[in-house]
């Protein structure tokens, strides 16, 4: 089974300073891991997945997360933050295994506030 | 290149009835899948649809079913609907059941139970 535990339901920070969301997950199999983001009454955007090659990944608007095996994590950076940033912020393990197809396995998120 | 698309985005039903949301999938996604977005919660997933068949089903009860259609569009029906059934639903279309395909979410349907 896989699971993912997002640290901190909200976060704030100034505008400027370093953005970082945790996330750890559990998988009885290697993970592809992914980060994605919601604006305001809006679907999911994908921001960027990690799929077994490089362990750091960069993504959309200037974020970026680095694949830990030892520390079974994969938390989201952005060294500077912008107040376009403001928004839920969901980490998500994809679980495939013989058979079966694949899906995403959500953490609850993150509300990520960006303040003047 | 139209995305995923979803309708309708929002809805009011009463308790006891039964609802249909609609889902074109990305254009050359032949994938769907459908998750609940509970409020302040991260999305679950329901189930997914390929080949206009079910593959794989979330912990959810038979009251919510679907169906894929020839051109991979989708429908999720949910009967007998609970208070507990308000949420958004949101579709995602991928091409394969792949691990690594990146999954593409429309803006979802906001399902509201009095």
């Amino acid at each position: 089974a896989q699971s993912v535990t997002q640290l901190g339901s909200h976060v704030s920070v100034s505008e400027g300073a370093l953005v970082l969301l945790r996330c750890n997950y559990s998988s009885s199999v290697p993970p592809y891991l992914f980060w994605y983001v919601q604006y305001p009454n809006q679907g999911l955007q994908l921001l960027l997945k990690y799929t077994s090659a490089a362990t750091l990944v960069k993504g959309i608007n200037g974020f970026e997360a680095e694949f830990k095996k030892s520390e079974t994590s994969f938390h989201l950076t952005k060294p500077s933050a912008h107040m376009s940033d403001a928004a839920e912020y969901f980490c998500a393990v994809s679980a495939l295994t013989a058979g079966t197809a694949s899906k995403l396995t959500f953490g609850t998120g993150t509300r990520l506030q960006v303040t003047l | 290149d139209a995305g995923v698309t979803q309708s309708p985005t929002h809805l009011i039903k009463t308790r006891g009835q039964q609802v249909t949301l609609r889902c074109s999938p990305k254009s050359g996604h032949d994938t769907v899948s459908w998750y609940q977005q509970a409020l302040g919660q991260g999305p679950q997933f329901i189930f997914q649809y390929y080949e206009e068949e079910e593959r794989q089903r979330g912990n959810f009860p038979d009251r919510f079913s679907g169906h894929q259609f020839p051109n991979y569009s989708s429908e999720l029906n949910v009967n007998a609907l609970l208070l507990g059934d308000s949420a958004l639903y949101l579709c995602a279309s991928s091409l394969g059941a792949g691990r690594s395909e990146t999954i593409y979410f429309g803006e979802g349907s906001w399902l509201t139970v009095v």
